[in-house]
């Protein structure tokens, strides 16, 4: 069966350290994206790609970065981490505007 | 303005009876709604999609879209203490693939 997969699932980092977080999927779905949730904020969209080399800045990009070399796959980096990164990250996968598909997250914290 | 917008909550109803959830969005060109139902430390899972205007029914529940007045809203009847989750509804911007969310509408359903 098609699943997109996280990992790791839960990661403690300290400030300023740099941190990846891997989202592998086996849909084929050319757009992917991440997504960090917090409480009282809902999901809030940091990065989504359209299909292999493209990337794009969404509503909370700063101090993350992503790259697309495949159709599976889509790391999220923080460069940076900072203790207000602290969240659940999602990743996510779709076909045109059909089902949004969610990997299982991701928790960070940052020290 | 936020560009989803729900009900935190908690919205508190008795089993078995109707739990009415409710959604505006921003942008008149959004083409297609989904809600979601995530439960506490997982994932969120499609519920339900709606692309025209007018009532759509999937067992017990029903999503309605008034795209005049840009609402979205689920009905879930014959509420089962189950279905006690955050529900979230996402909505598709005009001329993009982005899912945007609102924050989540909390239902508990009372045993």
């Amino acid at each position: 069966d098609a699943e997109i997969t996280q990992s790791p699932r839960h990661k403690i980092t300290e400030t300023g350290r740099q941190v990846t977080l891997a989202c592998h999927q086996t849909w084929n779905h050319n757009n992917m994206f991440w997504y960090r949730q917090d409480l009282g904020h809902g999901l809030r969209l940091i990065h989504y790609s359209y299909g292999v080399q493209d990337t794009n800045k969404g509503e909370v990009s700063d101090g993350y970065s992503v790259s697309r070399s495949n159709t599976e796959d889509l790391p999220l980096t923080l460069e940076s981490a900072a203790s207000s990164q602290t969240s659940v990250y999602f990743c996510a996968s779709s076909e045109n505007t059909g089902e949004l598909f969610f990997g299982e997250g991701s928790r960070l914290t940052v020290l | 303005q936020k560009e989803v917008e729900q009900n935190s909550g908690p919205l508190s109803v008795p089993e078995g009876a109707i739990a009415s959830l409710n959604c505006t969005y921003s942008d008149r060109g959004s083409q297609s709604f989904f809600w979601y139902r995530q439960y506490s430390g997982k994932s969120p899972e499609l519920i339900m999609f709606i692309y025209s205007n007018g009532d759509k029914e999937d067992g017990r529940f029903t999503a309605q879209l008034n795209k005049a007045s840009q609402y979205v809203s689920l009905l879930i009847r014959d509420s089962q203490p189950s279905d006690s989750a955050t529900y979230l509804c996402a909505v598709t911007t005009s001329g993009t693939y982005k899912y945007i969310f609102g924050t989540g509408t909390r239902l508990k359903v009372l045993a």
